[in-house]
């Protein structure tokens, strides 16, 4: 039952450069989530998508880039790194379905110096 | 999405039941109440959820009060690795996000 994947587990990077998260998930969910945690402001969405090609903004979208051309996957670009982006970044996914919880990976650790 | 209110922290002895309370007065009539718990370093994990009758599965417990305006997660015998922060989240159906706020930090304790 692998379920979700992120990977890698652990990121540093320079601030400038581009870092790619990525997100694979084994159910066929249709929806997938990014989310970043930090200290003092919990878990804060920042892109989703209902389908393959489809996708949407969350609550903190700047800086960041998503696309979904597989069910399977969801990666997340950051296309020029800011300190401001060092963070533990989730993604999640869940089946269709109004009530059908959200499942979480392991996180990746992003930090940018 | 209606606001839940935690608190902050809560203690319980390993063994005894843990019992998680959490107030959601302004819960509307299509909105589930859903239970994650975050183990440190972990992602979010999904306990539970339920809509307006008590919900139990094998992890915990959910019950929710007949106004639908509370509810509470229980642990029936808690053990040390179920120290974590746990979350209490409302969602309706019409809307995919979940909103977390700063749950409760459960510490059990031998």
């Amino acid at each position: 039952d692998a379920g979700i994947t992120q990977s890698p587990r652990y990121k540093i990077t320079e601030t400038g450069r581009q870092v790619t998260l990525m997100c694979h998930q084994t159910w066929s969910h249709s929806y997938m989530f990014w989310y970043r945690q930090d200290l003092g402001h919990g878990l804060r969405l920042i892109y989703y998508s209902a389908a393959a090609d489809i996708t949407d903004k969350g609550e903190v979208p700047d800086g960041y880039v998503v696309s979904r051309s597989k069910t399977e996957n969801f990666p997340l670009t950051l296309e020029s790194a800011t300190r401001s982006q060092t963070s533990v970044y989730f993604c999640a996914s869940k089946n269709r379905g109004g009530n059908q919880p959200q499942h979480f990976g392991d996180g990746t650790r992003l930090s940018i110096l | 999405d209606a606001k839940t209110t935690q608190p902050p922290s809560m203690d319980c002895a390993e063994g005894r039941a843990a019992n998680l309370p959490c107030n959601h007065s302004t819960i509307s009539g299509n909105e589930y109440v859903y239970w994650y718990r975050q183990i440190h370093s972990q992602g979010p994990q999904y306990i539970i959820h339920g809509l307006k009758n008590n919900e139990t599965n094998e992890m915990a417990s959910l019950i929710i009060t007949e106004d639908r305006k509370s509810s509470t997660l229980i642990l029936p015998h808690a053990t040390l690795r179920d120290t974590a922060v746990y979350y209490c989240i409302v969602r309706g159906d019409n809307t995919d996000k979940l909103i977390f706020g700063t749950g409760t930090r459960l510490q059990v304790f031998p």
